[in-house]
């Protein structure tokens, strides 16, 4: 089966320190993987993607992500959190072989919370 | 600014009454998506359009149906809400020449009293 775990529901850091959102993945052939974060009755907003290529990805407001093949890890991380960087974050996982239209999968997501 | 918009943003309807939610797009991608949330789950597809091309996922309830009369639009239609049925709804397009990245609405969320 093909899934996306996350398994922290909560992750909660102060404000300046390093922050890191774990995934891992569960699926047959090359991932494509995904992060998401969506604000409060907000839609989702893409982060990042690794698809091929330097395992470290760069996104969007300072987030990063690491593949690791091996772990089956994609954490988001970021270096100095922001207290407006509280959110859920979702990771999401492409399913191979799924023709030309792009359908995730997503995990359970982690609600960060950044505090003062 | 290209976006995806969903209307209304809040949608109040009755047990077993006919909703119908909207979507458009001005990105003029060639996929577009619903998908449903409930209480800060997981997003679940519903189904997705490629161009006129339906793709219904095995596990939507036949009360979900969708139409979409051209490229910027698609409309998710509830026949008989349940109370079950609450929930966030979600659009998203993706481009053609960027299968992998879906782009999201600000959703529209569904009371059923």
């Amino acid at each position: 089966a093909q899934s996306v775990a996350q398994p922290e529901d909560q992750v909660n850091v102060a404000e300046g320190n390093p922050l890191t959102v774990k995934c891992t993945y569960s699926v047959s052939g090359n991932p494509y993987l995904f992060w998401y974060v969506q604000y409060p009755n907000r839609g989702l907003q893409f982060l990042l993607k690794y698809i091929t290529g330097d395992n470290l990805v760069k996104g969007s407001y300072g987030f990063e992500a690491e593949f690791n093949k091996s772990q089956t890890s994609f954490h988001l991380k970021k270096p100095s959190a922001l207290v407006s960087d509280s959110a859920l974050y979702f990771c999401a996982v492409r399913l191979p072989n799924t023709g030309t239209a792009s359908k995730l999968t997503f995990g359970t997501g982690t609600r960060l919370q950044v505090t003062l | 600014d290209a976006m995806v918009i969903q209307n209304p943003r809040y949608q109040v309807t009755q047990f077993g009454k006919p909703v119908t939610l909207s979507c458009s797009q001005t990105l003029n991608h060639n996929v577009m998506y619903w998908y449903q949330q409930k209480s800060s789950q997981a997003p679940k597809l519903l189904f997705h359009y490629y161009d006129k091309d339906f793709n219904n996922e095995a596990d939507t309830p036949d009360n979900f149906q969708s139409r979409r009369p051209n490229t910027s639009f698609c409309f998710l239609d509830i026949r008989s809400p349940g109370l079950g049925d609450a929930a966030m709804y979600l659009c998203a397009t993706s481009n053609p020449g960027d299968q992998e990245t879906q782009y999201f609405g600000p959703g529209t969320r569904l009371l059923v009293l």
